[in-house]
């Protein structure tokens, strides 16, 4: 099946910087999300965008919907060790099957106190 | 308290048997999930369902089974016939905005 390119596949920070992590398709989505996944949970749900060129912040987490409707950008501001997991970015398109979604591989976040 | 349960959440069998994992959600979704975690893998789809009676097959079915007799369950039947069972399990569940589905905690299955 289809796949997203999320990059980096691993960041290893220093705890109060900032992160930034994309995803990319070959093809247009409506909508993409973004989950946090943390080691033997289900991943959870932090930010959904539904228009091209959406900004949407939830805390410190701020997430773009690329103009061409291709990419998202995930950005974390001054971490902490809490943010430590995996994120998944996940697009898809409405109605039925299509309705389903796409995930990447993940970006495994490491923080450094 | 609305949520999705998954359970049990480790499970180990012999090579060969049959084993249903249970997925249960009370937030009245009408679409649910089953996918496969592998370390270092994004999630891959098994089988949905958008409406009770009914299911589709996803991207890796082979081997695996489900129904939807109830809108609150949707339980995953990993079968002798999956080559490599041994996975990580989450069941999703979505409301009337098919694309946010949320997730339960997982089912670790072991083959041994």
């Amino acid at each position: 099946g289809q796949q997203l390119n999320q990059s980096p596949q691993s960041m290893f920070i220093q705890e109060g910087e900032d992160v930034s992590m994309n995803c990319t398709s070959s093809s247009i989505f409506n909508t993409w999300l973004w989950y946090k996944q943390d080691p033997g949970e289900g991943p959870v749900l932090l930010i959904a965008l539904y228009k091209a060129g959406e900004l949407t912040s939830n805390g410190r987490l701020t997430a773009q919907f690329g103009i061409t409707r291709k990419d998202s950008f995930l950005n974390i501001s001054a971490s902490i060790p809490s943010d430590v997991g995996i994120y998944f970015c996940a697009g898809s398109n409405y109605g039925g099957s299509q309705g389903n979604l796409i995930f990447g591989k993940g970006t495994k976040l490491s923080v450094k106190p | 308290d609305g949520g999705i349960t998954q359970s049990p959440k480790y499970l180990f069998r012999k090579e060969g048997q049959n084993v249903t994992l249970s997925c249960e959600q009370n937030l009245n979704h009408d679409a649910m999930y089953w996918y496969r975690q592998d370390p270092g893998q994004g999630l891959r789809l098994i089988y949905y369902s958008q409406i009770v009676n009914d299911f589709q097959k996803g991207d890796i079915a082979e081997g695996y089974s489900v129904s939807r007799e109830k809108k609150e369950s949707f339980p995953l039947t990993v079968t002798s016939a999956q080559k490599n069972p041994t996975a990580f399990y989450l069941c999703a569940s979505a409301g009337a905005t098919y694309n946010e589905q949320f997730f339960g905690p997982g089912t670790r299955l072991t083959v041994l």
